[in-house]
């Protein structure tokens, strides 16, 4: 079974400063990633997604992800911190049931907060 | 940029009412989801729906719920009689075919108040 966890469900920052959100991955097979974010009373709107090519990989906003296997993390990280970040962060992984259909399993999210 | 469509975008019903959301997936998706997100919680998977009939669903599917594809645009999450404890916002979710195209794609969610 694939799964995800992701450490710290509120994270401040200030603007201007490293985000850094991070997730670990548990998964038998190469995993494929994702991070959704969803602002204010919005949907899921998909960020990045890793499907085992490049380790690093980059997605809107600003925003890049990397994928450790040695660690099984895919931590998010933006540079510099705008206010039009602020949002809920969710990382998410491909899982499969026997039958071979694909859904997306997500972490419980982590909430950004940016300071001014 | 296509996208995925849902209606209405808020609905509130009574307890023991049978409420029909509705989603419009991207036109050339082949695979379908509901998820459903309680306030402040996780996002929960509760179905998928391939080739007219349901490949997965989650212990929270019981059979209060049921999804049809009435036509060929239109999928729906129905709840026969509802619970207080079903307000949540509902997510449909519509994914290409090929084992390579991984990312689902969202709407922007009904959220359903129960009262």
């Amino acid at each position: 079974a694939q799964s995800v966890t992701q450490l710290g469900s509120h994270v401040s920052v200030s603007e201007g400063a490293l985000v850094l959100l991070r997730c670990n991955y548990s998964s038998s097979v190469p995993p494929y990633l994702f991070w959704y974010v969803q602002y204010p009373n919005q949907g899921l709107q998909l960020l990045l997604k890793y499907t085992s090519a490049a380790t690093l990989v980059k997605g809107i906003n600003g925003f890049e992800a990397e994928f450790k296997k040695s660690e099984t993390s895919f931590h998010l990280t933006k540079p510099s911190a705008h206010m039009s970040d602020a949002a809920e962060y969710f990382c998410a992984v491909r899982s499969m049931n026997s039958g071979g259909y694909q859904k997306v399993t997500f972490g419980i999210g982590t909430k950004l907060q940016v300071i001014p | 940029e296509p996208e995925v469509t849902q209606t209405p975008s808020h609905q509130v019903t009574q307890m023991g009412q049978e409420v029909i959301l509705r989603c419009v997936p991207i036109s050339n998706h082949l695979y379908f989801y509901w998820y459903r997100q309680i306030l402040g919680q996780k996002v929960e998977f509760l179905v998928s729906f391939y080739n007219n009939e349901i490949s997965e669903k989650s212990e929270i599917f019981d059979d209060q719920f049921s999804v049809e594809r009435p036509d060929g645009s239109n999928f729906t999450l129905k709840i026969r009689s509802t619970k207080l404890e079903d307000s949540a916002m509902y997510f449909c979710a519509s994914r290409a075919k090929g084992f390579l195209n991984t990312e689902a794609f969202f709407g922007q969610g009904t959220r359903l108040t129960v009262v």
